[in-house]
């Protein structure tokens, strides 16, 4: 069984970078990417980005392209999701979640428990 | 971006009760539709994929149904455990969530 651990809650003023990782245990393998999703207070959830296993494809929504870098190491089986010049808009809840098979990818079948991100000066 | 609609966008139901939620994308997605239940305070979970399969250890009151542009979230007899959001999300392009149906007491 797969667990996705994250890092933990961050504050942040505005204009700065935020990273935050995702790290797969138990039986990890096989993966099919790596989803964040992250989840505004009191909102519903928004796709941000998905990244290969072996970091070898990428695809970002459209309004996160050129903010947003996600990575994975896989000798440590973490992935890195950053979001830079941040904006009190970005205070949310940031979810990895795991894709359920190769043609599957965005179907997120193992999600981290979140890692919480506040942006306020 | 295909946008995802769905409805109603909260329900109040008894335990027991035929539950009902609908999901509308913006243009045909054949069948790539999940589910997600997500609690208060909890990661979401998924809950049905490629429209009307479901995962091991999903219990069979939950059924999903449709293809094209209109989805159906069935949960048969609502017990205690099933008081939470649902999503819809669409994977036939790059994903979007529907806004959520709330289901309370």
């Amino acid at each position: 069984q797969v667990h996705l651990v994250q890092s933990g809650a961050e504050v942040k003023k505005p204009g700065a970078s935020v990273k935050v990782s995702c790290k797969a245990s138990g039986h990890t393998s096989p993966a099919f990417g790596i989803s964040w999703v992250r989840q505004a207070p009191g909102q519903g959830l928004e796709w941000m980005g998905w990244i290969g296993t072996y970091s070898d494809k990428t695809n970002f929504a459209q309004k996160f392209q050129g903010r947003l870098t996600m990575t994975i190491d896989t000798s440590t089986t973490t992935a890195y999701m950053e979001l830079r010049s941040l904006r009190s808009d970005d205070t949310a809840v940031y979810y990895c979640a795991r894709g359920r098979a190769v043609a599957e990818r965005y179907t997120l079948d193992v999600w981290g428990q979140g890692t919480t991100v506040t942006v306020s000066s | 971006d295909i946008q995802m609609t769905q409805s109603p966008s909260s329900l109040s139901a008894s335990v027991g009760d035929r539950v009902t939620i609908t999901c509308r994308a913006s243009q045909s997605i054949n069948v790539f539709l999940n589910w997600y239940q997500q609690k208060p305070g909890e990661a979401p979970a998924l809950l049905i994929y490629a429209s009307s399969s479901l995962p091991s250890g999903v219990p069979s009151r939950f059924s999903g149904t449709g293809s094209g542009t209109d989805f159906t979230l069935t949960i048969s007899s609502l017990q205690p455990e099933d008081f939470a959001t649902y999503y819809c999300q669409q994977t036939f392009s790059t994903p979007t969530f529907g806004p959520g149906t709330k289901v309370d007491i």
